[in-house]
C-alpha cells in the first residue's frame, strides 16, 4: 500500500514569510509525529497527534510553529514568520496506533533565504 | 529525558568487510530501541527494532544489534557488507511518557562502502 506523502518535497521562501507543509499519513493509521532534522543531525520531535488532537507538543520550538490534523488523517504543519534558523528537513510519520512501529514520509526540504 | 550517542559519525569499510555502527543511550525507563536506515535521497526506514524479549535482533538484510542492558547499547552489526549498504544510520530509543509517544534520535552514522 500506499506509504506516508508529504508535499511539497521542497519548499524556497523569503525570512519573514508563512509556509505550510502537508503530510498525508498510511491509510488508517492514528498517530502521527512531526520531526524536524537539521543539517549533520538526527531527527528531532516536534509535534504528536493522537487522532485529531495534538497529544504532545512540546517538541515545537516556539510560537511561530503550529500544526492541525482536523479530520484525523491528513496534516499540515505550519510556520508563521519564517527565519533563517528554520531551514531543515521536515519529517513527517505516522503508526498504526500509539505505540506502534512510526513509519517516515521521504520529507519536506524548507530553505529560508 | 532520554538521549542517544553514536561514537562514530563516519565509517568507512571495504565491501566484504565486518562492520559495527556504536550506539548508546541514556534511559531510566523501559527501554525500546531502533534502528533506521536513510539510503540516498530517500527517507528513514525501520531497519530493526528492540521492544523485549529476546535481546538479539535481526533485519532481513543481514544486520543484526544486539541490547545489552548492562552497558547502555544497542550497537548494529553486519558481518559483511556490500555496496548497497552505504547510507546513513540512525539509532533511536523511544520516550515514552504520559501517554506520548516520541522517537529520541542520535546524530547519526554514515557508512560509506568501497569496492
Amino acid at each position: 500500500g500506499a506509504g506516508v506523502s508529504q508535499t511539497p518535497s521542497n519548499k524556497v521562501t523569503e525570512k519573514g514569510k508563512y509556509v505550510e507543509l502537508r503530510c498525508d499519513p498510511i491509510s488508517g493509521h492514528t498517530a502521527l509525529y512531526w520531526y524536524r532534522q537539521s543539517l549533520g543531525q538526527g531527527p528531532e520531535f516536534l509535534i504528536y497527534f493522537q487522532g485529531t488532537g495534538a497529544a504532545d507538543d512540546s517538541g515545537l520550538p516556539n510560537d511561530r510553529f503550529f500544526a492541525v490534523r482536523p479530520e484525523g488523517s491528513v496534516s499540515t504543519l505550519k510556520i508563521q514568520r519564517t527565519e533563517r534558523g528554520d531551514s531543515a528537513m521536515y519529517l513527517c510519520a505516522s503508526s498504526l496506533t500509539y505505540l506502534d512501529t512510526q513509519y517516515f514520509g521521504p520529507g519536506t526540504r524548507l530553505t529560508v533565504l | 529525558a532520554q538521549s542517544v550517542t553514536q561514537l562514530d559519525s563516519q565509517v568507512p569499510v571495504f565491501e566484504e568487510a565486518p562492520v559495527e555502527l556504536r550506539c548508546n543511550y541514556s534511559s531510566s525507563v523501559s527501554v525500546y530501541l531502533f534502528w533506521y536506515v536513510q539510503y540516498p535521497n530517500q527517507g528513514l526506514q525501520l531497519l530493526l527494532k528492540y521492544l523485549s524479549g529476546s535481546t538479539l535482533v535481526e533485519s532481513i538484510n543481514g544486520f543484526e544489534a544486539e541490547f545489552n542492558k548492562s552497558q547502555t547499547s544497542f550497537h548494529l552489526r553486519k558481518p559483511s557488507v556490500h555496496i548497497s549498504d552505504t547510507a546513513e544510520y540512525f539509532c533511536a530509543v523511544s520516550e515514552r511518557q504520559g501517554g506520548s509517544e516520541k522517537l529520541v534520535f542520535g546524530k547519526g552514522t554514515k557508512l560509506t562502502v568501497n569496492p
